[in-house]
Order: structure tokens, then sequence, then C-alpha cells
């Protein structure tokens, strides 16, 4: 068990739906990320937030955003659901925000979201 | 070209064999590297991370690093069983902001 938690397991949803899915990173640690995996992509970063403020975004969609709370669990707001959107979301949790050998990222068990 | 590529298999081995899992990344600034292991509907765990060149063990588990070629590898001697997952390479990058993951490699170790 990583310490991270993520809400719900599953999700299946119709197309032009939104949904919502949560996370709570690890005690202490102030770095979120959230992950995009299907079988064709592989693991695509979407954004990260440090102690509430983004701070860097990778390859997310308008349709999609993200905020960190002040208790620091963040969430992942996906709109306008498209087939394509159906994937695995990881968050993951790190101490810190930067590069370097103490910023283990540890992930989510994952939210699987299908679309219909 | 993608910041970090990886050769997705699948991989069959026998129990005890020796397996190399192998990336190559785009960009000579890149300097940290990890290797992460996933299993099947489960969320990817960190095996090893390494810095720079050369190599780091742990266990049966080595990660290497090749700067000049830029080409970084994982083996695992005496291969279990329970080796058997995806195994991912990854890099913070240059910022340490972004992480590039590569698509990973598929093992299965046979009993």
């Amino acid at each position: 068990d990583s310490g991270v938690t993520q809400t719900p397991k599953h999700l299946i949803t119709a197309t032009g739906q939104r949904v919502t899915l949560r996370c709570s990173p690890r005690s202490g640690d102030l770095s979120v990320y959230w992950y995009q995996q299907s079988l064709d992509q592989g693991l695509q970063f979407l954004i990260q937030y440090y102690n509430g403020e983004e701070r860097a975004k990778g390859n997310i969609l308008e349709r999609f955003s993200a905020q960190q709370f002040p208790d620091l669990h963040s969430e992942l707001n996906l709109s306008s659901l498209e087939l394509g959107d159906s994937a695995l979301y990881f968050c993951a949790s790190s101490v810190v925000g930067t590069s370097g050998s103490n910023n283990e990222q540890f992930f989510g068990p994952g939210t699987r979201l299908t679309v219909l | 070209q993608k910041e970090v590529e990886q050769d997705p298999g699948p991989l069959s081995v026998p129990e005890g064999a020796i397996v190399s899992l192998n990336c190559t990344y785009s960009n000579s600034a890149f300097q940290y590297f990890m290797w992460y292991r996933q299993y099947s509907r489960k969320g990817p765990e960190l095996l090893m991370y390494t810095y720079s060149s050369g190599n780091k063990e742990d266990g049966r588990f080595t990660a290497q690093v090749d700067k000049s070629s830029k080409y970084i590898s994982l083996f695992i001697r005496d291969s279990q069983p329970s080796d058997s997952a995806t195994y991912l390479c990854a890099t913070p990058g240059n910022t340490g902001n972004q992480f590039y993951f590569g698509t990973g490699t598929s093992l299965t170790v046979i009993p």
C-alpha cells in the first residue's frame, strides 16, 4: 500500500458527461501528479500541483482541469467526455516537487474510467 | 522524438533467467532515471533510481545508465514468477517538474 488513495476505483459514464476523480496524497507529501494510462499511449503525465499551486502541465486537454485543496487532496475534473477518454487515471504524490533522488513518486491504485 | 522510448515486448523468459530491459532517452541533459514496476491493475511502484552514469545494484536488480549512448537498462538476475509485471523507465527530465515514462515492457517469467 503506497499510502495514496484514489476514489472511485471504477467509473462508467456516457459521452458528454462530466466526472470528478479524487486523490489523497501520502501524509506529508506536498506534490500531487495526475497521469492517464491507456493501452496505446502508455503513462502520460497530465498535471502537477505543489502545495496548492499548479507546478507543471503535460498533455492535459482543455476539457480537463485539476486543483489541489488546502488539505492537499486533489481532484481531476473531466468534462465533455469522449470515448477516447476511457483509461486508467493515476494520481501520485511526492514530498517535493523538483527533480532529485528524493522526488520518489508514490502512485495510487488508479481510477478506471469507462466512457460508453 | 519521444523523451523516453522503450521496447514494449512482450518478453517471456524461464524462471532463473537473466532479464535485460532497455530504454533510450532523447536529451543528454537528463540526469535522473527511474525504473517502476507495475503489476496488472495496480499503480506503478518505484524499483530503483539512478543518477548520471554507472550502475546501481539492489538485490537481484541492477540499473545501468550509459550517457554516451543515452541508454538505460534494468537487469534482473535469477528471475522469479513474481517478477512478472510491466516495467517502466522514467525520467523527470531536466526541469524536474515533468515526468516522462516509457510505454513499458511486459515481462512474464515462466515457472
